[in-house]
């Protein structure tokens, strides 16, 4: 079975402090992809990015980075000095056949106070 | 470009009327589906077309409907709305990949659904 599970529903930190949201994955594909997109509360979805299962390299951009394992299968996600700007909910997805159908996680909201 | 359009962006609808979502791209993009977000559960696929003319069940397809006859529009019909189908409903559409060049999905604004 194909699952993605994101075990920390609410988190809440104080701006400027660090924060990881973690991602774990099931499937039984060697080819699939994973995502992070970020929905604000204004209700839409934002890509962040995208690893295939072929690329264990970590990547940062800014503030974010992602750390992909598959001996683990996670793929975790960390914001460094956050920002009041980074609430929202974060989702993990995977995707893994010819038809591209993405499986969600059922998110983790952050809220960053100020 | 307008991207991914939904149409109506809001409804209110009562037990058993019937509606129809519109989802229109404008990118030539092969693949569309259908998402529902649920607090707490994330999106799930309702529905999905992998090109013009075709259609396939994702993960919670019962009480919909959906028809692909024009490429860039991806129709999703409730029947006999039940206020269990209460939710917000994304569509996304999506290219073929590339050889090594993965295509991302692009999403709509979302509907907002209520069943009384």
């Amino acid at each position: 079975a194909q699952k993605v599970t994101q075990a920390q529903t609410e988190i809440s930190v104080v701006e400027k402090e660090d924060v990881t949201l973690d991602c774990v994955y099931e499937t039984r594909d060697t080819t699939y992809y994973l995502f992070w997109y970020k929905q604000p509360p204004s209700g839409e979805l934002v890509f962040l990015i995208r690893r295939n299962s072929f690329d264990e390299q970590n990547e940062i951009s800014g503030r974010y980075s992602w750390n992909f394992q598959k001996s683990t299968s996670s793929f975790n996600f960390t914001i460094t000095a956050s920002q009041v700007v980074d609430s929202a909910v974060y989702f993990c997805a995977l995707s893994m056949d010819s038809s591209y159908k993405l499986i969600f996680g059922s998110g983790t909201r952050l809220l960053v106070r100020p | 470009n307008a991207g991914v359009t939904q149409t109506p962006k809001f409804r209110v609808l009562k037990t058993g009327q019937s509606m129809t979502l519109l989802c229109a791209q404008d990118m030539n993009h092969e693949y569309m589906y259908w998402y529902r977000q649920d607090p707490g559960m994330g999106l799930r696929l309702i529905h999905y077309s992998v090109g013009e003319g075709t259609t396939a069940k994702g993960e919670v397809p019962d009480g919909y409907n959906v028809s692909r006859l024009k490429k860039q529009n991806f129709l999703l019909g409730l029947e006999s709305a039940a206020p269990s189908q209460t939710s917000v409903y994304f569509c996304a559409s999506k290219t073929r990949n590339e050889g090594a060049v993965y295509n991302e999905q692009f999403f709509g604004p979302g509907t907002r659904l209520t069943v009384l």
